[in-house]
């Protein structure tokens, strides 16, 4: 059982480059979650999408644009990076309908914008 | 949603067992306790929910006092394997949105 799992696991981009980010799971849940961790610092959400055919902003969703292509993915898209979304970035799911604070985490991609 | 203070750090040694608290003074009716574990250079992983007395699994132990201002997660007995971040957040189950991951405590257990 995969759970959660997204690609890549590590991208070094210019300033201005675009690149997505893929999340997939297999636990057929419904809600799905990007967030992004600063070194040191604890996560904060950039979009979360509640169920198939809905996205919502979180904290910090400057800069980025979500998808969710069907129940399983969930991608993130970095239009124009910038030094400043150097980050980890994590996806999650979680079953939602009541239980939407368990969530369960991706392994993480590890960005770097020069 | 209720903000949580929490050990920015604790030290252990193997066979320790390890009780860090969490406060959280102004904790709703409808909110819920919940653990996240976050080893280095991966995603936090759930432990344990609770929303009042005491609540028990494979991993851990959640200790939730009458008042419910504030939590102590109790694990039992710790491995080096053990050392890592652990968050402590509370809020409603229908809150997926709006979970808050503070700076967390961090674990270190030593030999």
């Amino acid at each position: 059982n995969a759970g959660v799992t997204q690609t890549p696991k590590f991208q070094v981009l210019k300033t201005g480059q675009s690149m997505t980010l893929q999340c997939a799971q297999d636990m057929n849940h419904n809600s799905m979650y990007w967030y992004r961790q600063d070194p040191g610092m604890g996560l904060r959400l950039i979009y979360y999408s509640a169920s198939e055919g809905t996205t919502d902003k979180g904290e910090v969703p400057n800069g980025y644009n979500v998808s969710r292509l069907n129940k399983r993915e969930f991608s993130l898209r970095l239009e124009s990076a910038a030094p400043s979304q150097t980050s980890v970035y994590f996806c999650a799911s979680g079953p939602g309908q009541g239980a939407q604070n368990i969530q369960y985490f991706g392994a993480g991609t590890r960005l770097s914008v020069l | 949603l209720a903000k949580t203070t929490q050990p920015i750090s604790m030290d252990s040694y193997e066979g320790q067992e390890v009780n860090i608290t969490c406060s959280h003074n102004n904790i709703a009716t409808n909110d819920y306790i919940t653990w996240y574990q976050q080893f280095p250079s991966q995603g936090p992983r759930f432990i344990i929910q609770g929303y009042k007395t005491k609540v028990t699994n494979e991993v851990a132990s959640l200790f939730i006092p009458a008042d419910r201002k504030s939590s102590t997660l109790s694990l039992p007995r710790v491995s080096l394997s053990d050392t890592a971040v652990y968050y402590c957040l509370v809020g409603p189950k229908a809150a997926g949105n709006k979970l808050t991951f503070g700076g967390g405590t961090r674990v270190l257990v030593k030999p």
